[in-house]
């Protein structure tokens, strides 16, 4: 079992669909991340998450939502999506999210928007 | 604002070879520097990190290089296998927020 849970790990939806993409870390960590990674670009951070707090939003369409209702579990609705947004979403953990701390990728969520 | 590149993009071998991995940052007031691997349609699983104030760090048959001044960082990997065959991405960390800033990576393949 890794240390960072994803589901589902594959997903494939509509235009018009409401899916949610649930990230659960068995770490103890305090920090959770949300980043996307689609093809030939380097992985962007969307979320930061720190103490069950939003710290962090990259500029992210609000058609992406996350959610964190506590430090082990961490959300990300979608809603309305286009097809550019089919990739591969990754989430993370790490001990806080000020420090160096080494940080622990799930093994991500792929996604299809059609 | 942070950029990161990762030269070459893509690597082929054959089995036993040592070979280098470079990573270039554009602005050296970086905390940290990590190296991970990811192996296709796989999460990350980080291999070294070095804090700013190091010069390199070791992990078995590979050895992670920090220059901050010059902006570059070298993955050494001794006596490549099959099995070291995956993506390679670097990633800087700025100040404040975790927020880690990532190349686009070295995709390697080491042939039997």
């Amino acid at each position: 079992e890794t240390g960072v849970t994803q589901t589902p790990r594959h997903l494939v939806m509509g235009m018009t669909n409401k899916k949610s993409l649930k990230c659960e870390q068995h770490l103890g960590h305090n920090a959770m991340y949300w980043y996307k990674q689609s093809a030939k670009k380097p992985l962007e951070l969307m979320f930061v998450y720190s103490l069950e707090e939003r710290v962090e939003n990259n500029s992210v369409p609000s058609r992406f939502s996350p959610e964190c209702p506590n430090s082990s579990h961490l959300f990300l609705h979608l809603h309305t999506l286009q097809p550019e947004d089919s990739a591969l979403y990754l989430c993370a953990s790490s001990q806080a999210a000020v420090s160096g701390n080494t940080i622990y990728f799930g093994e991500g969520s792929w996604l299809t928007v059609v | 604002k942070q950029e990161v590149t990762q030269i070459p993009a893509a690597l082929s071998v054959p089995e036993g070879e040592n070979l280098v991995l470079n990573c270039s940052f554009t602005d050296s007031a970086i905390y940290n520097l990590q190296w991970f691997r990811q192996d296709p349609g796989k999460g990350l699983t980080s291999l070294l990190l070095i804090q700013s104030s190091q010069r390199e760090q070791t992990s078995g048959r590979l050895n992670a290089s920090l220059d901050k001044s010059s902006g570059r960082s070298t993955l050494y990997i001794a006596a490549s296998q099959p099995g070291d065959s995956a993506t390679y991405l670097c990633a800087v960390l700025n100040t404040g927020f975790q927020k880690l800033v990532f190349g686009t990576g070295t995709r390697l393949l080491v042939s039997p």
